[in-house]
């Protein structure tokens, strides 16, 4: 199995921070990694698939970068809702497999 | 837009079968353009990956393949889950997904149904 690590795993930050998750792949996924918002009691959401694309109806603000082994989500200005979790996940090979999460906080 | 709803059993005892359903609207089940997927969540943990279904055809999460089906109703347009011999580290939230096959990724989510395994 593909083991994917995120760091931090917390975050603390401030209303209009830059913040920055990354996501590290145990083996290289190319570009397929996807980013996720869970919020307490609800599903994940779909952030950013394919490394770097934005899905539709997230705002501008989230971007992903990366491929092979390191991936990266950039916040460039945290607002309220965005205080959330945050997983990555591999769909390079089965089993398809996700980070542990980081927890992003208000500081 | 396709919306999903998981329904089944809040409560499972230990060595017995788990079965849920995934009800499909908005869509066809047949359309092809979706793996129809499952995925679970315990209590303030992780999200793991129990497995997908395309065209009849399923991959399993080796962690749980041995006790694991996963399969198809086109009549009633649903997808299930069926694990048997459970314990309670199946306690968890199930979810039904779908990944697009554009994005590759879990376009679309249930809300999710906790099961819990005790006697």
């Amino acid at each position: 199995d593909i083991q994917m690590t995120q760091s931090p795993s917390t975050l603390s930050a401030s209303v209009g921070d830059r913040v920055t998750i990354t996501c590290r792949a145990s083996q290289s996924i190319s570009r397929w990694l996807a980013w996720y918002q869970q919020k307490p009691g609800k599903a994940p959401n779909l952030l950013i698939y394919k490394a770097s694309n934005l899905e539709s109806g997230v705002p501008s603000r989230f971007s992903g970068s990366g491929s092979g082994t390191e991936f990266s989500l950039t916040i460039s200005s945290l607002q309220p809702d965005d205080f959330a979790t945050y997983y990555c996940q591999q769909s390079n090979s089965y089993p398809y497999t996700f980070g542990q999460g980081t927890r992003l906080e208000i500081k | 837009q396709v919306q999903l709803q998981e329904s089944g059993p809040g409560l499972v005892k230990p060595s017995q079968t788990l079965s849920l359903t995934c009800t499909v609207s908005g869509g066809s089940i047949n359309s092809g353009s979706y793996y129809w997927t499952w995925i679970r969540q315990p209590a303030g943990k992780g999200l793991e990956w129990i497995g997908r279904i395309f065209t009849g055809s399923a991959n399993y999460n080796p962690s749980l393949k041995s006790r694991l089906t996963i399969s198809v109703d086109t009549s009633k347009n649903w997808f299930s889950l069926r694990l048997t011999s459970v314990t309670a580290a199946d306690t968890a939230m199930y979810y039904c997904a779908v990944v697009g096959t554009t994005t590759n990724a879990f376009d679309i989510w249930g809300l999710g149904t906790m099961v819990t395994v005790s006697s």
